[in-house]
């Protein structure tokens, strides 16, 4: 149980092209997700939270305009990077969980590459 | 604000030999504390947690950690370690179990397994 799925695995896209990235949960309704970002030889940064039917909350330094997040239901939240340029390049992880839990459920990631 | 530093990037240690992986946190009330494990190309996989009581918690895979308010650390071990924990190791801190509350991360340590 409490499986987190990303797609895509990986995305190469041109630079000032936009590129979506899916997180859902399979087997159980996530309340909250999560979206870090990982570079690197560095930890996970938290991006943003978002919860279902509600707009999400970013991080300090998060561009909300550039990382557009959507928690329609609750199984599914996508992450849009708009514009995306090189330095935007990264591995986006997602997490979910619910209220009755207090585990966060990771996703197997998402390497973005822009050219 | 949190903070976790985990002090070794690289550990390399032979089958069948112990581990402790460290790993300090900063925070001013009572932590919430997890370990995370990531596999290449898979997603974040929770190996403990502690939010209070016993000091001493014990996860999944043969994984124990000890919290030690005094020394501000939260170490993981493993007893006899096997070629399949070969991986990346991610301390976290958290302010809180549930709600919106964000894990800080440390920058990780991989582990590789000798024969």
């Amino acid at each position: 149980g409490a499986v987190v799925s990303q797609h895509p695995s990986w995305v190469i896209c041109k630079s000032g092209t936009s590129v979506k990235i899916e997180c859902r949960s399979l087997d159980f309704q996530a309340t909250t997700m999560f979206w870090y970002r990982q570079f690197p030889k560095q930890s996970l940064m938290l991006m943003a939270t978002s919860n279902e039917g509600s707009k999400a909350t970013y991080e300090q330094g998060v561009e909300k305009d550039k990382f557009l997040i959507n928690h329609a239901s609750l199984t599914l939240s996508t992450l849009t990077v708009t514009s995306a340029h090189p330095e935007d390049s990264s591995f986006y992880i997602c997490s979910a969980r619910t209220d009755s839990t207090d585990t966060q459920y990771f996703g197997p990631g998402t390497r973005l590459t822009v050219l | 604000a949190q903070s976790v530093t985990q002090p070794d990037i690289h550990i390399t240690v032979s089958e069948g030999a112990s581990l402790e992986l460290r790993c300090n946190y900063s925070y001013g009330a009572t932590p919430y504390l997890f370990w995370y494990v990531q596999s290449p190309g898979q997603g974040l996989q929770l190996l403990l947690k502690y939010f209070s009581g016993d000091t001493l918690v014990q996860g999944i895979k043969g994984f124990e950690a000890e919290f030690k308010r005094s020394q501000s650390s939260f170490n993981l071990r493993k007893p006899s370690v096997h070629w399949s924990d070969a991986a990346e190791y991610f301390c976290a801190v958290g302010a809180a179990p549930f709600g919106n509350e964000k894990l800080t991360f440390g920058t990780g340590t991989r582990l590789t397994i000798i024969p």
